[in-house]
């Protein structure tokens, strides 16, 4: 079993001010994760992903993840932000599931609002 | 790349009445599609996974008959949802699967009057 959890629904920072998304997971088998972006009544966009390889993870628009597995989390950050990051952003954990390859997990959701 | 397309982008249908929702890989193929649901301000949840060629595996909870999926086509998925209640507004995006990635389609906001 293997599960999400977004320890943050809402996240508000200002422009140009660092922004921290938290997520925390659990899986029985060794994960890869990923975080995406989806804007209003849009698709979700893949920012980055973990597959096993280097830990600290480096995406589109300037964003980054870090894996800890003693913590069991992959965080994500941008040093500075961009009114355009306000969007809905999912932690997902990608695990084997039996028949059907590996499945996607999502975390709740966090909601990013940027301030001028 | 990799890029995926759901039609149409926005349905209002009656309830009681039908809609087919279809997902296309447009320049990969996809043995394996899946279909999500997004009702507002929430996540998204898996409903079903669809194998080409084979019948699709629907996760606890979703009915079957009344979510009818057809993988007809390695570029082709269909989400038929019959009878629509206005319970089944939502926003209902397909993925695919292409070497162990999934692309996402833009998703289809279902409003069911």
């Amino acid at each position: 079993a293997q599960s999400v959890t977004q320890l943050d629904s809402h996240v508000s920072v200002s422009e140009g001010t660092p922004v921290l998304l938290r997520c925390n997971y659990s899986s029985s088998y060794s994960p890869s994760l990923f975080w995406y972006v989806q804007h209003p009544n849009k698709g979700l966009q893949l920012l980055l992903k973990y597959t096993s390889a280097a830990t600290l993870v480096k995406g589109i628009n300037g964003f980054e993840a870090e894996f800890k597995k003693s913590e069991t989390s992959f965080h994500l950050t941008k040093p500075s932000a961009h009114m355009s990051d306000a969007a809905e952003y999912f932690c997902v954990v990608s695990a084997p599931a039996s028949g059907a390859g590996n499945k996607l997990t999502f975390g709740g959701g966090t909601r990013v609002l940027v301030k001028p | 790349g990799a890029v995926v397309s759901q039609h149409p982008s926005w349905v209002i249908c009656k309830s009681g009445t039908s809609v087919k929702i279809e997902c296309r890989s447009l320049d990969f193929q996809a043995t394996t599609m899946f279909w999500y649901r997004q009702f507002p301000k929430q996540s998204l949840m898996l409903m079903a996974t669809s194998n080409e060629g084979s019948k699709a595996t629907y996760e606890q909870g979703v009915e079957k008959d009344k979510f009818l999926i057809n993988h007809a086509s390695l570029t082709l998925s269909t989400l038929t949802v019959t009878s629509a209640h206005p319970e089944d507004s939502s926003f209902y995006i397909c993925s695919a699967r292409s070497r162990n990635e999934q692309y996402f389609g833009p998703g289809t906001r279902l409003t069911v009057t």
